[in-house]
């Protein structure tokens, strides 16, 4: 089965700085995608970035991006320029045979 | 919009009563999911659905049964409700056959609590 640890329960940050999400995972599988989603307040889950695990170059979306280290199953969150709106509790998720979550790392942004 | 919606947002029920939880998606998603978060935030699949079929069905009580009756709804009702099936249920939906490469859309959430 597969897992998804993140080893952070808590982090903080100060407005627009830079904050990195640690997640590692474990799969006997070479077929995957890997995502962080964002849970704020509001309860809503929402997709932040995702990877394709056959794709070496890591993917990035506007302020956020990804180092993916396969060899070491390692799926890394960075998040640039910090804003208040970024606080929520960031979710590291492993896609195979079902989405499995990891416990999740609630981020502060401080002003 | 274009969504996934669950109603009710929150129920409060006593124990024992029994429950429904209503999703239904506009995405045109063939594959639907139910997922339970607990009170540590932990997230964790109870089932899926590809088209009305049950397609996953984790280690869940069988006072737990998932009703789809299209590919757009796809329902949990719960019998008997009791302490520990307070939580939070999210619906989710994913385009085609609920494979590895697709990304899941989640519903707001319905809130649980059992008295």
């Amino acid at each position: 089965a597969q897992t998804v640890t993140q080893s952070q329960p808590e982090m903080s940050v100060q407005e627009a700085e830079t904050v990195t999400l640690s997640c590692t995972y474990d799969t006997s599988e070479s077929d995957y995608y890997l995502f962080w989603y964002k849970q704020p307040p509001s309860r809503q889950m929402i997709l932040v970035i995702r990877q394709e695990a056959y794709k070496q170059q890591n993917a990035t979306e506007n302020r956020f991006s990804v180092n993916f280290q396969k060899a070491a199953k390692s799926f890394s969150l960075k998040i640039s320029d910090s804003q208040l709106g970024d606080a929520a509790m960031y979710f590291c998720a492993y896609s195979g045979s079902r989405l499995t979550f990891g416990e999740g790392t609630q981020l502060t942004v401080n002003p | 919009d274009t969504a996934v919606s669950q109603t009710p947002k929150y129920l409060v029920t006593q124990m024992g009563n029994d429950k429904s939880i209503k999703c239904e998606q506009n995405l045109g998603h063939d594959t639907m999911y139910w997922y339970k978060q607990d009170s540590k935030k932990f997230l964790k699949i109870m089932f899926s659905y590809n088209n009305k079929e049950l397609i996953i069905n984790e280690t869940v009580p069988n006072r737990f049964s998932p009703k789809s009756p299209d590919k757009a709804h796809l329902n949990l009702h719960i019998n008997s409700l009791e302490l520990g099936d307070s939580a939070v249920y999210f619906c989710a939906s994913s385009p085609a056959g609920g494979g590895s490469q697709e990304t899941q859309y989640f519903g707001p959430g319905t809130r649980l609590l059992v008295l």
